[in-house]
């Protein structure tokens, strides 16, 4: 029964391919992010999708392509990895898009990029 | 200059003491969140507050709005308190839905 799921844990792969990661939560948030966690373990947000929709949509590299084929799942997709893109990228998610003060964000358990 | 600045960066602490970490923001905010990072990679959210003080167990944020400041406090520290802390504020107005995070605080128990 967990909450927001992420797959794989860990993913390992050369410079230059092209590699997806998988959110799903079971919360029935509308709210989804993209955050990564770089090796100095300081957290940015990447990306946010309401409803499907995206809302934000941070400086990031056009390499990454978030998808949400519905409410409950938002999957990242990495086209040409490079050694700048090994980082832990979290998945989260949220019960609204303007967030009220009583709600709050749920993450994912991680998931560890590292390019070679 | 970050927006969420988090003191002190790391903490060695022995067990049974009492702790304090500390963070202050310079924007406008909603709201701010205590995370806890665990040695795997995990992130559980601890507290989410706007204003006064609220407590959890053997823990307790206090955030001072005047101040842009938050305190999250450990009393009788324990060897499985042993985590990064995160502070995060949520903007008010501006990007909805975004969290701006500190660097965080890595916090070592000794038993």
């Amino acid at each position: 029964d967990t909450a927001v799921s992420q797959t794989p844990k860990y993913l390992v792969t050369q410079m230059g391919n092209d590699k997806s990661i998988k959110c799903e939560q079971n919360l029935g948030h509308d709210t989804m992010y993209w955050y990564k966690q770089d090796s100095k373990k300081f957290l940015k947000i990447m990306f946010s999708y309401n409803n499907k929709e995206l809302i934000i949509n941070e400086t990031v590299p056009n390499r990454f392509s978030p998808k949400s084929p519905d409410k409950a799942h938002l999957n990242l997709h990495i086209n040409s990895l490079e050694l700048g893109d090994s980082a832990v990228y979290f998945c989260a998610s949220s019960q609204e898009l303007v967030l009220a003060v009583t709600d709050t964000q749920y993450f994912g358990p991680g998931t560890r990029l590292t390019v070679l | 200059k970050n927006e969420v600045e988090q003191s002190p960066q790391n903490l060695t602490a022995q067990e049974g003491e009492f702790i304090t970490i500390n963070c202050s923001y310079s924007v406008g905010i909603s709201a701010l969140h205590w995370l806890q990072q665990h040695p795997g990679g995990g992130i559980v959210s601890l507290f989410m507050l706007s204003s006064g003080k609220k407590k959890h167990g053997r823990l307790i944020a206090t955030i001072n709005i005047q101040e842009k400041h938050s305190s999250l406090h450990i009393t009788a520290s324990h060897p499985r308190d042993s985590a990064v802390y995160i502070c995060a504020v949520r903007l008010r107005g501006g990007s909805q839905g975004n969290l701006i995070f500190g660097k965080g605080t890595k916090l070592s128990v000794k038993p």
